[in-house]
Parts: structure tokens; C-alpha cells; sequence
């Protein structure tokens, strides 16, 4: 299976921050990696899908990059409702597998 | 719109037998994947398998091979997750996912879980 982690596992920061998570692949999984933000008690939400696609609906602060690897999300002026668990995830070969979670807190 | 609608939450004991469901509407349910995801208390998420409804083709995590069962009923638009002998460690969130590209893809969207806690 191909492993992904994630980093930082927490991170705090204040509103109006730029925020990056990074998520790494143990072996290539070209662009075939999903973002995902979880809020207490809800499911998952689609944010970026193909790497740097954004899903529809989701505001323009949200972007991806990478390929290969190593892939980023970035959150460019984080605001209160952003505050959430943040999902990498690799659908390049089965198992399709996730990241452990970054967590974005208030600072 | 396109929905997932999960079943309830469930209280089991050990060894007891259990099937979830999660309904499709507002698309073509035979024509994309549905997927199950767990998340134990605290965690995070694990892909479990994969179902094409069409004509039933699944595919399973190799950590959950032989565990549970996936299935879907095309004529209600349902698919399915089951246990034939709970354990604790069963006890977490399960979530229903659709993939919009093929057995190996993203997922959305996302049903909004059912809760399976089992005690021994």
C-alpha cells in the first residue's frame, strides 16, 4: 500500500494567517491526490481533487499543488470557519489510502 | 442534488450480526461507485471497499478483506455494509462515499455516517 503523511500533524494559527499542510507519498502517485476538511461531528468535504482542482463551491483561499511525491494545500487567509481537520488522500493504486490528519486550531 | 442517506446509529454486542445502509438520489445510481470509510473514536479515516452497483463488482481494502461484506440493491438505489460477528473494535463511524471517476477515484460526496458502537 502506499503510505501518506502528513505534516504538521497540528497546527495553530490566526485568522488572516496563510496556512500550508503538506502531504507525502511514499512512492509516485503522479497527480491522483484529494483534500478533504472534516468539522466535530460531520462528515469529510471534498475541497481539491487531481491535486490542484477545486472542487465547485469551495472558496478560492483553498489551493493545491504538488505532483509525484510531495503535494501541498494551502489556505491563503484563513478565516473562523476553517478551523477543521484537514485529509490528504491517494487514489493512484489500491489500497486507496489517506493521511493521517493535520488539525488547524486557533492560536 | 446528489445524496447519500445513511442508516441509523447502532448499539450491538459482540458477535452480533449487523447491516448498515446508505441510499442514493439524485443520480444514476448503477452508474458510479460507492465506497465505505471508517473512522474509529479520534482517528482517522480508512478506506474499506469499493461497490459498483452496475453489475456488483467489488473491491476490498486488504484490512478489511473477509471482515465485512459490501453490497449494493440496484432496484432501491441501496448499498450496503455488513458484519456477521461484531467485535469491539468495530465500534467507529462509517461513512458511504461516492466516487465520481471509477472504482479508483475521489469521493464526493460523503454520506453523513452512521455510528456502530459495540460492546462486549
Amino acid at each position: 500500500d502506499i503510505q501518506m503523511t502528513q505534516s504538521p500533524s497540528t497546527l495553530s494559527a490566526s485568522v488572516g494567517d496563510s496556512v500550508t499542510i503538506t502531504c507525502r507519498a511514499s512512492q509516485s502517485i503522479s497527480s491522483w491526490l484529494a483534500w478533504y476538511q472534516q468539522k466535530p461531528g460531520k462528515a469529510p468535504n471534498l475541497l481539491i481533487y487531481k491535486a490542484s482542482s477545486l472542487e465547485s463551491g469551495v472558496p478560492s483561499r483553498f489551493s493545491g499543488s504538488g505532483s509525484g511525491t510531495e503535494f501541498t494545500l494551502t489556505i491563503s487567509s484563513l478565516q473562523p470557519d476553517d478551523f477543521a481537520t484537514y485529509y490528504c488522500q491517494q487514489y493512484n493504486s489500491y489500497s486507496l489510502t489517506f493521511g493521517g490528519g493535520t488539525k488547524v486550531e486557533i492560536k | 442534488e446528489v445524496q447519500l442517506v445513511q442508516s441509523g446509529a447502532e448499539v450491538k454486542k459482540s458477535g452480533e450480526s449487523l447491516k448498515i445502509s446508505c441510499k442514493g438520489t439524485g443520480y444514476s445510481f448503477t452508474n458510479y461507485w460507492i465506497g465505505w470509510v471508517r473512522q474509529m473514536p479520534g482517528k482517522g479515516l480508512e478506506w474499506m471497499g469499493i461497490i459498483y452497483p452496475g453489475d456488483s463488482d467489488t473491491k476490498y481494502s486488504p484490512s478489511f478483506q473477509g471482515q465485512v461484506t459490501i453490497s449494493a440493491d440496484k432496484s432501491i438505489t441501496t448499498a450496503y455494509l455488513q458484519w456477521s460477528s461484531l467485535k469491539a473494535s468495530d465500534t467507529a463511524m462509517y461513512y458511504c462515499v461516492r466516487s465520481p471517476i471509477g472504482d479508483r477515484g475521489w469521493f464526493d460526496p460523503w454520506g453523513q455516517g452512521t455510528l456502530v458502537t459495540v460492546s462486549s
